[in-house]
């Protein structure tokens, strides 16, 4: 059965460094997405993306965060000037159509230190 | 925006018996309600989910059951087993995107 694949499992950061955290989607899935878990804590949604733009956003999604779909396979998820509070455990999901069942990736555990 | 209010948040009941776990949402649009298993340090994978169209969907041991003018929905599983031990979240969709705005969790504890 596809999946969805994420890189790396985990990163550890310097407080203020860029991290890009990559996910390859079910090859004929349109939608991505992407959500952060933080330890013991709810999933919570970020951003989605169909088209090759941004569709939605939380407002977790703030400036320091951005998207992006490189080639015809990776989606990618940049956190700028990263900062303590964004250490989380981070899901890439995607799905054929919205509204469809939504496969989640076995995420990034970013560790910002 | 939707809101997604679950309970109980832990749950522990005896291996055979007989599990429910209810949510409610606030937005009426809201026509998508997946159910996720989440063991520890795990993805969260899809058990089963249910359209605003229909009031039950059945699985084997899970059942799902939408009341649409109550705005709840809520999760069954029977005969419980060790291995249904796991953090179960709901969710809900209904923005054109369908992004999921989850609920809060359930643990779930099976005790042999």
């Amino acid at each position: 059965e596809p999946e969805v694949t994420q890189t790396p499992s985990h990163q550890v950061t310097q407080m203020g460094q860029e991290v890009i955290l990559r996910c390859v989607p079910i090859s004929n899935h349109l939608y991505f997405y992407w959500y952060r878990q933080i330890l013991g804590q709810k999933v919570e949604f970020l951003v989605s993306f169909y088209n090759n733009e941004i569709s939605e956003k939380s407002e977790i999604f703030d400036d320091q965060f951005s998207v992006e779909r490189p080639d015809g396979s990776n989606f990618t998820l940049k956190i700028r000037s990263t900062k303590l509070e964004d250490s989380a455990m981070y899901f890439c999901a995607s799905s054929v159509f919205s509204n469809q069942p939504q496969h989640f990736g076995d995420g990034t555990r970013l560790s910002i230190l | 925006g939707e809101n997604v209010e679950q309970h109980p948040s832990t749950l522990s009941v005896q291996e055979g018996d007989s599990a429910v776990i209810k949510c409610t949402y606030s937005d009426s649009a809201s026509n998508y309600f997946p159910w996720y298993k989440q063991e520890l340090g795990k993805r969260p994978q899809l058990i089963i989910d249910i359209r605003s169209n229909v009031g039950e969907k059945k699985d084997q041991r899970i059942a799902v059951t939408l009341n649409k003018t109550a705005k709840h929905f809520s999760l069954h599983i029977t005969e419980t087993q060790p291995e249904d031990s796991a953090v179960y979240f709901c969710a809900a969709s209904g923005g054109s995107q369908g992004n999921l705005i989850f609920g809060k969790g359930t643990k779930l504890s099976v005790k042999p």
